[in-house]
């Protein structure tokens, strides 16, 4: 069935450098690929999402690249802080369906 | 205006016993999702909502799951006779329709079971 994966699962980096986190995606037919951060306890939070005409997207501190070709997608956090340590999850919707199929999550330590 | 809105916080029960988990989408959304996150783990699709009709239950992992929707509104999960594997935090998510993207999530009802 169709399949997202993701890497690292664990990711620490000290304040001020750059994150990035890489998915790869099984269904070449996906048309739409969010990531949300999930702090401990919290509910999963939309950062930025990108679809499948689009190649890169830039929010402030956050970029989200896509290559449509090799089926993966990347998350960029630039000038990382402290607060950006959480859980980050990508998640892609595949062709003919309407739910998100999840990584399994990146676990961002940001050290101070 | 309110965000999506999920109850109890936290339920424990005895194995064997049903449960039901509600959840209370963003007014206007029509579309209703539920996932299902166990300890450590991804987000697992369990069952998709468009109004009241449920076109895809693909993810519910046993006849013990079953979910209704009222209309636009309030939809109910329940577990029957409960197992230790469905151990999770069960998290609700509505988008403003079926093809709309950006799906809101709730904050999760945390279920254990012992």
């Amino acid at each position: 069935g169709e399949n997202v994966e993701q890497h690292p699962s664990t990711l620490s980096v000290q304040e001020g450098d750059s994150a990035v986190i890489k998915c790869t995606y099984s269904d070449s037919a996906s048309n739409y690929f969010p990531w949300y951060k999930q702090e401990l306890g919290k509910r999963p939070q939309l950062i930025i999402d990108i679809r499948s005409n689009v190649g890169e997207k830039k929010d402030q501190r956050i970029a989200v690249t896509l290559n449509k070709t090799a089926k993966h997608f990347s998350l960029h956090i630039t000038e990382t802080q402290p607060e950006d340590s959480a859980v980050y999850f990508c998640a892609a919707r595949f062709a003919g369906s309407y739910q998100l199929t999840f990584g399994k999550g990146t676990k961002l330590s940001v050290i101070p | 205006g309110a965000g999506v809105s999920q109850s109890p916080s936290n339920k424990v029960t005895e194995k064997g016993k049903d449960v039901e988990l509600r959840c209370d989408p963003i007014s206007g959304h029509t579309a209703l999702y539920w996932y299902r996150q166990r300890l450590g783990q991804g987000l697992e699709f369990l069952i998709y909502f468009q109004g009241n009709s449920a076109p895809d239950k693909s993810g519910l992992p046993s006849d013990r799951f079953s979910a209704e929707r009222t209309g636009e509104s309030v939809s109910t999960l329940t577990i029957q006779r409960t197992q230790q594997e469905d151990s999770a935090v069960y998290l609700c998510a509505s988008s403003l329709g079926g093809g709309a993207d950006t799906q809101y999530f709730g904050p999760g009802t945390r279920l254990t079971v012992l």
